[in-house]
């Protein structure tokens, strides 16, 4: 079983619509990241958590919540779905050295018609 | 703030030949340095890291890299690419906080 894991790999949803995306990790790692893949831009940060009492918001984070509900747990929530958040949603996580090294899930493919 | 240019965004080569992506990077502090790479339809795998030391740093499949701190660089390179090196190659930086990634390079071995 892989140690990131994120549900659903693939979801197709209309404007306006609620989304979750989930993530959940085997890693015992205190920090996790939720990252946006668009072609060309590389990959974006949305929001990140080093503990579950810690939420810090990355640089694309509007239109996006997220909930620490566990250690091991980290969603994220667009309220209200747009077209242009079309695109590939990483989860990632790290541990406490501080290296900033990340372990990713396998991706979330989010299409917003 | 940090940021990282990657200065190529594809790199075609031939099988067997050489290879350098390049990376260079900004930061005010002392940072960690990464390349990942992306395969097809798959998530992002660590390829190699510095974190302090010998300023050369070999990775997996061959691949490694040099940090130069004067030239703020990070260049990849491969002395012989094989196709399955095929993929997109994502440089980023940490300064012991979230990870910033430039927007990467999409190397493409051809026959």
């Amino acid at each position: 079983d892989a140690d990131v894991t994120q549900t659903p790999r693939n979801r197709i949803t209309k404007t306006g619509k609620r989304i979750m995306l989930e993530c959940s990790q085997t890693k015992g790692h205190d920090r996790m990241y939720w990252y946006r893949q668009d072609p060309g831009l590389g990959l974006q940060l949305i929001y990140y958590s080093f503990d579950v009492k810690d939420i810090n918001k990355g640089e694309i984070s509007d239109g996006y919540s997220v909930s620490r509900q566990a250690q091991a747990k980290f969603s994220l929530s667009l309220e209200s779905a747009i077209p242009n958040q079309t695109a590939l949603y990483f989860c990632a996580t790290s541990g406490t050295g501080g290296t900033g090294e990340l372990f990713f899930g396998e991706g979330s493919r989010l299409t917003v018609l | 703030a940090q940021s990282v240019t990657q200065l190529d965004s594809q790199v075609p080569v031939f099988e067997e030949a050489p290879v350098e992506l390049r990376c260079n990077y900004s930061s005010s502090v002392s940072v960690y340095l990464f390349w990942y790479v992306q395969y097809p339809n798959q998530g992002l795998q660590l390829l190699l890291k510095y974190l302090s030391g010998s300023t050369l740093v070999k990775g997996i499949n061959g691949f490694e890299a040099e940090f130069n701190k004067s030239q703020t660089s990070f260049h990849l390179r491969k002395p012989s690419v094989h196709i399955s090196d095929t993929a997109e190659y994502f440089c980023a930086v940490s300064d012991r906080g979230a990870l910033t990634f430039g927007s990467g390079t999409r190397l493409q071995v051809q026959p």
